[in-house]
């Protein structure tokens, strides 16, 4: 099956700086890859996804990118601002028959003044 | 708010009990997914309802199962629970059940504390 490894586990950024998050996969047939942010107490809330017919994809502050044969796919957060903060879960699935996510193990994002 | 619904927000029972969880999907969505998020494992797929039917499978223990009833709201049963079953519960819907454009959209989760 599927596995994804995220890293890293932790990063603090001052406001203003970048982020960047990565991510690898391991299943070749993994085609959709989106991107979650959980606040303490919430459910994760889609932030942005990529599908694998594209390389890359960006709104507004955050953009998303994919390399197929490399197997791996980036997050980044420019201009970070304290509302940031939270754990980012990357996350793989193989569409064609089903839609199951597999989740990476989370970055906890920290913002600094 | 995402316009997934589940209920009840928190649960504390005990050790060999039985529990209900229940979830509303989005208006329109006819997929739901259970998803378990612990510590140790992070956030795992447990199972995938299509309209009615079941569509995939996870790491779902046999002491679970879940149902989604034709108003296309879903159940996960757990039951003979333990210790290691305290975590949270999320429920997701989608509207299709396949495809790469078919976003996953997450319920606030169901806190289980088993004691």
């Amino acid at each position: 099956g599927e596995n994804v490894e995220q890293h890293p586990s932790t990063l603090s950024v001052q406001e203003g700086d970048s982020a960047v998050i990565k991510c690898t996969y391991s299943d070749s047939a993994s085609n959709y890859f989106p991107w979650y942010k959980q606040e303490l107490g919430k459910g994760p809330q889609l932030i942005i996804d990529i599908r694998s017919n594209v390389g890359e994809k960006k709104d507004q502050r955050i953009a998303v990118t994919l390399n197929k044969t490399a197997k791996h796919f980036s997050l980044h957060i420019t201009e970070t601002q304290p509302e940031d903060s939270a754990v980012y879960f990357c996350a793989a699935a193989d569409t064609g028959t089903a839609s199951k996510l597999t989740f990476g193990t989370g970055t906890r994002l920290q913002v600094t003044l | 708010d995402s316009g997934v619904t589940q209920t009840p927000k928190h649960l504390i029972t005990a050790t060999g009990q039985r529990v209900t969880l229940r979830c509303s999907p989005r208006s329109g969505d006819l997929s739901v997914y259970w998803y378990q998020q612990s510590l140790d494992q992070g956030l795992q797929f447990l199972i995938q309802y299509y309209n009615g039917e079941e569509r995939a499978k996870g790491n779902i223990l046999e002491r679970f199962s879940a149902q989604q009833f034709p108003d296309l709201h879903s159940e996960l049963n757990l039951s003979s629970l333990e210790l290691g079953d305290s975590a949270l519960y999320f429920c997701a819907s989608s509207p299709l059940g396949r495809g790469p454009y078919n976003e996953q959209f997450f319920g606030p989760g169901t806190r289980l504390t088993v004691l």
